[in-house]
């Protein structure tokens, strides 16, 4: 059984505040670490595939970073906005398996406050 | 951009009934899925769905489970006779089935068995 831990569950946040959040995962048979933000209501949005170690992305103030080695990858947010306000979920693919099919741990619930 | 359309949106359901659930996955895409969110759980892997047919199935898709793709648009998942532990948000998704291609996620349907 695959595990994939993210901490902390939840964070609460000032507005102009940055933040990151952690997504461990099993460091042997990496393929692929996906991360999403969910809001309530709406559809998981993809903010990243990540597939190789030491890869870090960047999309407007958010940002990720990948150590397949140790098994983690981080998720910053600089100058949080209540917009922000999400579920933060990363999933993770093996490469044993070959449907492309994700493990996902059980996220972590950001608030910023305005 | 493409979306992955799923109805309803929310859908209750007598013990022992049967339910459908809808899914418009994007159509050039190769792999469809089915997963589940249980209140306060982790988002799991319910069946993916290759080529016309099941391509792996987790051990909660037992024979109450059943997915089509009846028409080439419409992706379904039945369950045959639902229990109060199906409830859940249930999302359709589908990949572009490569190792840094992404996920679509449509926006869920929230079932409540009574």
């Amino acid at each position: 059984i695959l595990n994939v831990e993210q901490s902390p569950q939840s964070l609460h946040v000032q507005e102009g505040d940055s933040t990151n959040f952690t997504c461990s995962f099993p460091s042997s048979n990496f393929y692929a670490l996906h991360w999403y933000r969910w809001e309530t209501a709406k559809s998981p949005e993809a903010l990243f595939v990540m597939t190789l170690n030491g890869d870090e992305k960047k999309k407007g103030r958010i940002s990720a970073t990948l150590n397949t080695k140790e098994g983690y990858s981080y998720l910053y947010i600089k100058g949080s906005q209540p917009e922000d306000s999400a579920t933060y979920l990363c999933a993770f693919i093996d490469s044993g398996g070959s449907n492309y099919k994700l493990t996902f741990g059980k996220g972590t619930l950001l608030t910023v406050n305005p | 951009e493409p979306e992955v359309t799923q109805t309803p949106s929310h859908q209750v359901t007598q013990m022992g009934q049967e339910v459908i659930l809808r899914c418009v996955p994007i159509s050039n895409h190769l792999y469809f899925y089915w997963y589940r969110q249980i209140l306060g759980q982790k988002v799991e892997f319910l069946v993916s769905f290759y080529n016309n047919e099941i391509s792996e199935k987790s051990e909660i898709f037992d024979d109450q489970f059943s997915v089509e793709r009846p028409d080439g648009s419409n992706f379904t998942l039945k369950i045959r006779s639902t229990k109060l532990e199906d409830s859940a948000m249930y999302f359709c998704a589908s990949s572009e089935a490569y190792r840094g291609g992404g996920y679509t996620f449509g926006s869920g349907t929230r079932l409540t068995v009574v």
